[in-house]
């Protein structure tokens, strides 16, 4: 089974900030690499697909990069809304999701 | 507009059974491949099951294999999960969600919409 490792698991920013969640995978994925945003009592949100494709009406202030076993979402400027957990998530091989990053307001 | 809605979920005994569906629109259902994802209370997400468009592909996780059933019924739009042998351990919210497909139907792998859950509670 393919282990996907995030961090950090909580992050305290401001509104502006520019913020780095890691995602880590146990063996190589590709760029087979998904990041959602989760909101309590909410459905989770698609965000990047492909390791760093944005979906479709996502804010360009988020962005995916890395390969192989190493990948970054990237907020560029925080805004009220951004505050939630963020997971990734592997699709090579099966499903499996990192144990989730809560971003909450400093 | 693309709609999932859980449904089904509720307080079951330990060793009971529950049925939850998951009510599809906005989209064609019969093409999409669908999933169940769940989440434990205070945990992260994880996936227990994928059925492809007719049914006849399915697969689970080990740690529901033998006791949970996947199913849809594509006249009626909606996705199932027929849960049995139920433990405290899957007390959780349970997440049904579409996979993306491109535009010549194949499936891309991750996914592209969900439901916003419905709680399984085990406890006696």
């Amino acid at each position: 089974d393919i282990q996907m490792t995030q961090s950090p698991s909580t992050l305290s920013a401001s509104i502006g900030d520019r913020v780095t969640i890691t995602c880590r995978a146990s063996q190589s994925i590709s760029s087979w690499l998904a990041w959602y945003q989760h909101k309590p009592g909410k459905a989770p949100k698609l965000l990047i697909y492909k390791a760093s494709s944005l979906e479709s009406g996502v804010p360009s202030r988020f962005s995916g990069s890395g390969s192989g076993t190493e990948f970054t979402l990237t907020i560029s400027s925080l805004q009220p809304d951004d505050f939630a957990t963020y997971y990734c998530q592997q699709y090579n091989n099966l499903w499996t999701f990192g144990q989730g990053t809560k971003v909450e307001i400093k | 507009e693309v709609q999932l809605v859980e449904s089904g979920g509720g307080l079951v005994q330990p060793g009971g059974s529950l049925r939850l569906s998951c009510a599809a629109s906005g989209f064609t259902f019969i093409n999409y491949w669908m999933h169940w994802v769940r989440q434990v209370p205070g945990e992260g997400l994880v996936w227990l099951s994928r059925i492809n468009s007719d049914g006849s592909s399915i697969l689970y996780a080990d740690s529901v294999k033998g006791r949970f059933t996947i199913s849809r019924d594509n006249s009626q739009n909606t996705l199932y999960l027929q849960m049995n042998s139920l433990r405290a351990e899957d007390t959780a919210v349970y997440f049904c969600a579409r996979a993306a497909r491109d535009g010549y139907n194949r499936d891309l792998g991750y996914f592209d919409y969900w439901g916003q859950g419905t709680l399984v509670t085990v406890s006696s």
